[in-house]
């Protein structure tokens, strides 16, 4: 049972180049979410996908689009990385109940926009 | 706006003495409450959470955190913190859509803690 994996754990882009990151997770979770982490921000949600088949914005999505695959699946695309972008990205997934949930986060990408 | 508020940047202490941080949030409809902490180099790892009952909330690692209704709070405690402890550690909150939807985590800015040996 690996939780949440993420890849790539780093990169570094150019100003204007595409990547995507990938995300993915064992525990058989619904809800699959992303965020940037930045020096004295915390974490921000980018995207979040409360069930397969569906995505929504979160609160900095802008210059970013998600897919969410299958069930397992969340992917992140840049697809004109800009240096607006350096950050650390944070994957997480949960499984919604009635009286609250709990999300685990993968290990992270770290993004290097030059 | 709803937010979550970390009064703390930085925090330094030496092993053994007591911590407590400190966490307001701003919304005060049902509350999932969740201190996740930050090894250097690392993922964010639950400490604790609270979604109802016993207002103080015990976690890993001897953490433990009060749930004051009154004063929109859920601030973190340690009795004694060891180096081990020197970390990131942020609270979240989590926001209901209306009608009870599923939303999403409303994190703080976090607090940096510092532990000297």
């Amino acid at each position: 049972n690996a939780g949440v994996t993420q890849t790539p754990k780093f990169q570094v882009l150019k100003t204007g180049q595409s990547m995507t990151l990938q995300c993915a997770q064992d525990m058989n979770h619904n809800s699959m979410y992303w965020y940037r982490q930045d020096p004295g921000m915390g974490l921000r949600l980018i995207y979040y996908s409360a069930s397969e088949g569906t995505t929504d914005k979160g609160e900095v999505p802008n210059g970013y689009n998600v897919s969410r695959l299958n069930k397992r699946e969340f992917s992140l695309r840049l697809e004109s990385a800009a240096p607006s972008q350096t950050s650390v990205y944070f994957c997480a997934s949960s499984a919604p109940s009635r009286v609250g949930e709990t999300q685990y986060f993968g290990p992270g990408t770290r993004l290097l926009v030059l | 706006a709803q937010s979550v508020s970390q009064h703390n940047h930085h925090v330094i202490l030496s092993e053994a003495a007591s911590l407590e941080l400190g966490c307001n949030y701003s919304y005060g409809g049902t509350v999932n409450l969740f201190w996740y902490v930050q090894y250097p180099g690392q993922h964010l790892q639950l400490l604790l959470k609270y979604f109802s009952g016993d207002p103080l909330v015990k976690g890993i690692k001897g953490f433990e955190a009060e749930f004051i209704k009154s004063k929109f709070s859920f601030n973190l405690r340690k009795p004694s913190v060891q180096w081990s402890d020197t970390a990131e550690y942020f609270c979240a909150y989590y926001r209901w859509n209306y009608g009870g939807s599923q939303g999403n985590l409303i994190f703080g800015k976090g607090t940096k803690l510092s532990v000297k040996p």
